[in-house]
C-alpha cells in the first residue's frame, strides 16, 4: 500500500504512552503550519493548525509546538491510543495557494 | 453533508490511455484544489482551479496533464497517454474560501488511486 514505510521513519509507542512526532519545514515565509493525519488508503485528515504568531496550540489530545527560530514543528498526542496509528503529515503554506507537505512519520501504537 | 467525493477510488490504465479522475467537492465550496501523492511521500501541489477558472498550476506537468472545474459538475483531472510513472494516489480538495485551503473547512476526498500497468 502506500504506507509501505520502507523509508518514512516511525515512531513506535506503547499505548497509553505519549507521542511525539517532529517536522522540520525549510520556508522561513510560511505562516500556517497544519498537521494530517492519513490512513491506509484514506486522505489526509485535518487535526491542527497553528498561525506563525503563535508557538503552542492545543486540541483535544493533541499539542502543536512551533519554533519559528530552527524551523521546527511538533505534534504531540497525549495518552496514545491504537486508532492513532496511521502516518502523520505536517504541512506549511507561505500564504499563496498551495501547502509544502512534508514526508511523513508512520505512527505504530502498540497494545 | 456529504465531504468531497473523488472517483474512482481506483483506476487501471494501459500506457498510452488517458485517465480521467473526478471531484465532487463540499457542497457550496467554490474552490478545488488537486494533489498527487508517491508511495512513501507526501502530498505534493499540482493545481488550484475556481469555478471556470484556474489560478495556479504551478504543480502541473507542463504536458499530458490538464483540469477544469466547469460551472456545471466536477472538477476533471485529465491525464493523456499515461506512462507507469503516472502512478500515484491522486487528492482532491475543496474550499469555501480561497489560498491555500487554511481553514479547517477545507476537506480532502479519498483520493483514486491510478495504477498504469
Amino acid at each position: 500500500g502506500e504506507n509501505v514505510g520502507l523509508h518514512l521513519p516511525t515512531l513506535s509507542v506503547q499505548e497509553g504512552d505519549n507521542s511525539i512526532i517532529n517536522c522540520a519545514y525549510s520556508n522561513s515565509a510560511s505562516d500556517y503550519f497544519i498537521w494530517y493525519k492519513q490512513e491506509s488508503g484514506k486522505g489526509p485528515q485535518f487535526i491542527i493548525d497553528i498561525r506563525s504568531n503563535m508557538d503552542k496550540r492545543q486540541g483535544q489530545r493533541v499539542t502543536v509546538l512551533l519554533n519559528k527560530t530552527v524551523k521546527h514543528l511538533s505534534l504531540q498526542i497525549a495518552a496514545t491510543q491504537p486508532g492513532d496509528s496511521a502516518v502523520y503529515f505536517c504541512a506549511e503554506n507561505d500564504d499563496g495557494n498551495k501547502l509544502v507537505f512534508g514526508a511523513g512519520t508512520i505512527l505504530r501504537v502498540k497494545s | 453533508n456529504a465531504g468531497v467525493m473523488q472517483n474512482p477510488r481506483h483506476l487501471v490504465r494501459r500506457r498510452g490511455q488517458e485517465a480521467r479522475l473526478r471531484c465532487s467537492p463540499v457542497k457550496g465550496h467554490s474552490h478545488v484544489y488537486w494533489y498527487r501523492q508517491l508511495p512513501e511521500e507526501g502530498l505534493k501541489f499540482m493545481v488550484y482551479l475556481q469555478k471556470e477558472n484556474i489560478i495556479d498550476e504551478s504543480g502541473m506537468p507542463k504536458e499530458r496533464f490538464s483540469a477544469e472545474f466547469p460551472k456545471e459538475g466536477p472538477s476533471i483531472l485529465r491525464i493523456q497517454q499515461v506512462v507507469r510513472g503516472d502512478s500515484a494516489a491522486y487528492f482532491c480538495a475543496s474550499s469555501p474560501l480561497g489560498g491555500a485551503v487554511v481553514n479547517t473547512e477545507a476537506f480532502f476526498g479519498q483520493g483514486t488511486r491510478l495504477t498504469v500497468v
